[in-house]
């Protein structure tokens, strides 16, 4: 089966830097991708990684390791807004995402 | 309309009940996707169709009835269902490219109660 792991909840203050870290074991890899998603409303796309290294867009980046089984997503300059769950979901063949239960950022003023 | 659009955003049926989700993409995708999100768990994959194929079935109890008549449109039939089976309900679609990047866009969810 897939397996999926990121950390239940973070909190961090307005101006911060929080790092969302997720590793996984799946049975093939074809990407990975973090969607954000605002209580009550539908998961949006942040990121996308297939090859290591580092993806920079905007005050949003991910990384990934594919030896290690590891992602993280860096969130820079914390605003209110940047308060929601984010999802690791990977890709394991042409189409079907496996998702993490998801981290629930709290931005504190 | 633009992007995902289900209907409706809340529902509420007891178990002897017969409703259907319904959803709608206005990107011009060729695949499209039921998720079940229940607190505190994963997204879970019940549906994919693929130019209104069904590709994957996973493993959902079949009071759960999908139908795709043309691949902008999906619907989810709902029978004699379970107080387990409240949750949010997400459609998302994406185009259909193996060697390409995409990501899947999402619906707003419909808000499912069984009492």
């Amino acid at each position: 089966g897939q397996n999926i792991d990121q950390p239940t909840e973070m909190t961090a203050t307005e101006g911060a830097i929080v790092q969302i870290n997720c590793t996984y074991q799946t049975s093939g890899f074809n990407g990975l991708f973090w969607y954000q998603q605002h209580a009550g409303e539908a998961p949006t796309f942040l990121s996308y990684n297939v090859l290591d290294g580092l993806e920079e867009k905007g005050r949003f980046s991910s990384f990934l390791s594919r030896s290690k089984g590891y992602s993280y997503l860096l969130l820079k300059e914390l605003q209110m807004k940047d308060s929601a769950s984010y999802l690791c979901a990977v890709r394991d063949g042409d189409y079907k995402l496996s998702f993490g239960a998801g981290t629930t950022v709290t931005v504190r003023a | 309309e633009t992007g995902v659009t289900q209907t409706p955003r809340h529902l509420v049926m007891g178990m002897t009940n017969k409703k259907s989700l319904k959803c709608e993409q206005h990107l011009g995708h060729n695949a499209m996707y039921w998720y079940k999100q229940s607190a505190k768990k994963p997204l879970e994959l019940m549906f994919v169709y693929n130019f209104k194929e069904q590709t994957e079935n996973n493993s959902v109890p079949s009071r759960f009835s999908p139908e795709c008549p043309n691949s902008s449109h999906l619907f989810l039939h709902l029978h004699t269902l379970q107080p387990e089976d409240s949750a949010l309900y997400l459609c998302a679609s994406s185009q259909f490219q193996a060697d390409t990047s995409y990501e899947q866009y999402f619906g707003p969810g419909t808000r499912l109660t069984v009492t």
